[in-house]
């Protein structure tokens, strides 16, 4: 079954500070988080696995909380190149089996 | 850099036309996977390869097959396209993890339209 994130789109100046939720009814080893761009392909931004470990980008961060079964995303001080639509993708807790679920996706749009 | 590329980023087909989209890593990548992506909808699987010859269907399988002869080679075929085919699919590789499922990388995506 399908993450599902929350805001569905969210509208910002620059500077400004926005979360994207991710929320699981099952229980999570790892989620990922992915942006693309329009027109272009989703690209990779970081990896947040059961136990609080973390691989990722270097201006945006993330907080998994296991009990809850969901994901937060914290764009702070966007800028104009954070626009785009950013997708969660979930690993169940059984573990490495290769495949992610993907949320629907939410649109960010960074404003001068 | 990892490169995935996919056959081509727009194709217009009719309605009972068999449909090649095909997809290749740079990477020697095991994994392999077609995705496809409908506003509001996100990104859906519609089968995944961990190996050459090996597949598994994904979410959404209904109406479309694979082939993975080469490692570095994955093809989503539409046996006979339908309008409710119309979507931008997307092809993605990533090496098998150790501990978690490793970061998938994506091609450009094809933008197909079944009249």
């Amino acid at each position: 079954q399908q993450p599902v994130q929350s805001p569905q789109a969210v509208i910002l100046r620059e500077g400004e500070d926005a979360v994207i939720n991710c929320s699981s009814s099952k229980a999570l080893y790892s989620v990922h988080w992915y942006r693309q761009k329009h027109g272009e392909a989703p690209v990779f931004l970081m990896i947040l696995l059961k136990g609080g470990e973390q691989k990722g980008h270097e201006k945006i961060s993330a907080s998994f909380n296991e009990k809850k079964q969901q994901s937060s995303l914290y764009l702070t001080a966007s800028q104009l190149s954070y626009s785009g639509t950013y997708f969660c993708g979930t690993e169940n807790y059984s573990g490495n089996t290769g495949k992610l679920i993907f949320g629907q996706g939410t649109t960010l749009q960074v404003k001068p | 850099d990892v490169k995935v590329t996919q056959s081509s980023r727009y194709l217009v087909k009719r309605t009972g036309e068999k449909v090649f989209l095909e997809c290749v890593q740079d990477m020697d990548h095991e994994n392999m996977f077609w995705y496809r992506q409908d506003p509001g909808l996100g990104l859906r699987l519609i089968y995944f390869s961990y190996d050459v010859k090996m597949k598994e269907k994904g979410d959404i399988p209904e109406g479309y097959s694979v082939s993975r002869e080469k490692k570095e080679r994955f093809s989503l075929i539409l046996e006979s396209a339908s309008t409710n085919q119309t979507s931008m699919y997307l092809c993605a590789s990533s090496f098998v993890g150790a501990r978690f499922t490793d970061t998938q990388y994506f091609g450009p995506g094809t933008r197909l339209t079944v009249l």
